[in-house]
């Protein structure tokens, strides 16, 4: 069965610091889809990047970054001189062939001033 | 303005009267699902949607029920809501692509409280 690992619960770190999210999956599918969404203290969900599993390059979009790595089942993403704006709970996602959506259970990431 | 609305917003009811939250979205999507967010428990998916007249149970299915009569819209419906169903419901919606590739466009929410 598919599975989404999020071990970090919570984690703060100073602003200006880097911090990277770990997201471990599981699955027996050799097609699937890994996300990263970011919920703020608003509360909206916006999504912020989707990796299929056959394209393991990693991406960077400005100050954010994204290690797939299929040795080890893992999805990690790393913030780099990270702001207080950044503060939020990061979900990470994973979608197989059949469509359904298993979400990890968060990280809840405190940018402090 | 592309989005998902979803309504109400904010919503407080008893043990067993029913009660549907409407879901309703702009972007010609194929894909729609819900879910629902529990603290400590995350995101877990209750129904999802690949096209008109077709659903598919998520992880936590039991007590819901879902429709998908028209591709814009995809009601949750709670035939008789109970306690454990307090939570804050979220609807989205996706281009669909097929084999797992969802980009989801979320609702805002609803917080519904079943007292």
């Amino acid at each position: 069965a598919q599975k989404v690992t999020q071990a970090q619960t919570e984690i703060s770190v100073v602003e200006k610091e880097d911090v990277t999210l770990d997201c471990v999956y599981e699955t027996r599918d050799t097609t699937y889809y890994l996300f990263w969404y970011k919920q703020p203290p608003s509360g909206e969900l916006v999504f912020l990047i989707r990796r299929n599993s056959f394209d393991e390059q990693n991406e960077i979009s400005g100050r954010y970054s994204w290690n797939f790595q299929k040795s080890t089942s893992s999805f990690n993403f790393t913030i780099t001189a990270s702001q207080v704006v950044d503060s939020a709970v990061y979900f990470c996602a994973l979608s197989e062939a059949d469509d359904k959506i298993i979400f990890g259970k968060g990280t809840r990431l405190h940018i402090l001033p | 303005e592309a989005q998902v609305t979803q309504n109400p917003r904010y919503l407080i009811t008893v043990t067993g009267k029913k009660l549907t939250v409407t879901c309703s979205q702009n972007m010609n999507h194929e894909y729609m699902s819900w879910y629902r967010q529990d603290p400590g428990l995350g995101l877990r998916q209750i129904y999802y949607s690949m096209n008109v007249e077709v659903t598919d149970k998520g992880d936590v299915p039991e007590g819901y029920k879902v429709s998908r009569k028209e591709k814009r819209n995809f009601p949750l419906i709670l035939e008789s809501p109970s306690p454990n169903q307090t939570s804050l419901y979220f609807c989205a919606s996706s281009e669909y692509q097929g084999m797992g590739d969802e980009k989801l466009f979320f609702g805002s929410g609803t917080q519904l409280s079943v007292l």
